[in-house]
């Protein structure tokens, strides 16, 4: 019962480097989302994924970019990262009518 | 403009007291509503849910939340709290793809 899956749950970068978050669900879900979790600020929607093959902007899209790999898979690039990226990065997957479920997320410090 | 609010920042409750935290909201039609729970370094839980119907929802964990229309509030309740309720709460209101939470609450309970 893996749910959502998300790799790597730790990453440090330096500065300018590239990284890709992945997730995963096995749940058939058609909705797909990365959101951002700071202090005092709840999750903020980066970008979202309503069916394969369609990505759509969310709330903080600047820095990043996402592919919809297939209906399971939803991966976050962060192309140079930055110090202000440093966060907790949750994603989560949605079935028709119903609410999102969440990954266990992946702690990102940039140095 | 969409919004959640959660005015507590953090509470404190003796073990065995009732617990109401509060969640109100803007949003230009009836949302859907949640309530999440996140234990530290995990995900988001889901502890309950409002679509429609009846406005007194029971969740896991013995908690409940009603729906109150005309003060836009989803507030959230249990009658007895355990000490493994301490963690932090989050309030999410929206529909679909357009889901917005608030910057939490944190829950810390006294033996």
């Amino acid at each position: 019962n893996a749910g959502v899956t998300q790799t790597p749950k730790f990453q440090v970068l330096k500065t300018g480097q590239s990284m890709t978050l992945q997730c995963a669900q096995d749940m058939n879900h058609n909705s797909m989302y990365w959101y951002r979790q700071d202090p005092g600020m709840g999750l903020r929607l980066i970008y979202y994924s309503a069916s394969e093959g369609t990505t759509d902007k969310g709330e903080v899209p600047n820095g990043y970019n996402v592919s919809r790999l297939n209906k399971r898979e939803f991966s976050l690039r962060l192309e140079s990262a930055a110090p202000s990226q440093t966060s907790v990065y949750f994603c989560a997957s949605r079935g028709t009518n119903q609410p999102q479920h969440f990954g266990d997320g992946t702690r990102l410090s940039i140095l | 403009a969409q919004s959640v609010t959660q005015p507590d920042i953090h509470i404190t409750v003796s073990e065995g007291a009732s617990l109401e935290l509060r969640c109100n909201y803007s949003y230009g039609a009836t949302p859907y509503l949640f309530w999440y729970v996140q234990s530290p370094g995990q995900g988001l839980q889901l502890l309950l849910k409002y679509f429609s119907g009846d406005t007194l929802v029971q969740g896991i964990k013995g908690f409940e939340a009603e729906f109150k229309r005309s003060q836009s509030s989803f507030n959230l309740r249990k009658p007895s709290v355990h000490w493994s309720d301490a963690a932090e709460y989050f309030c999410a209101v929206g529909q679909n793809n357009d889901m917005r939470f608030g910057a939490g609450t944190r829950l810390t309970v006294k033996p």
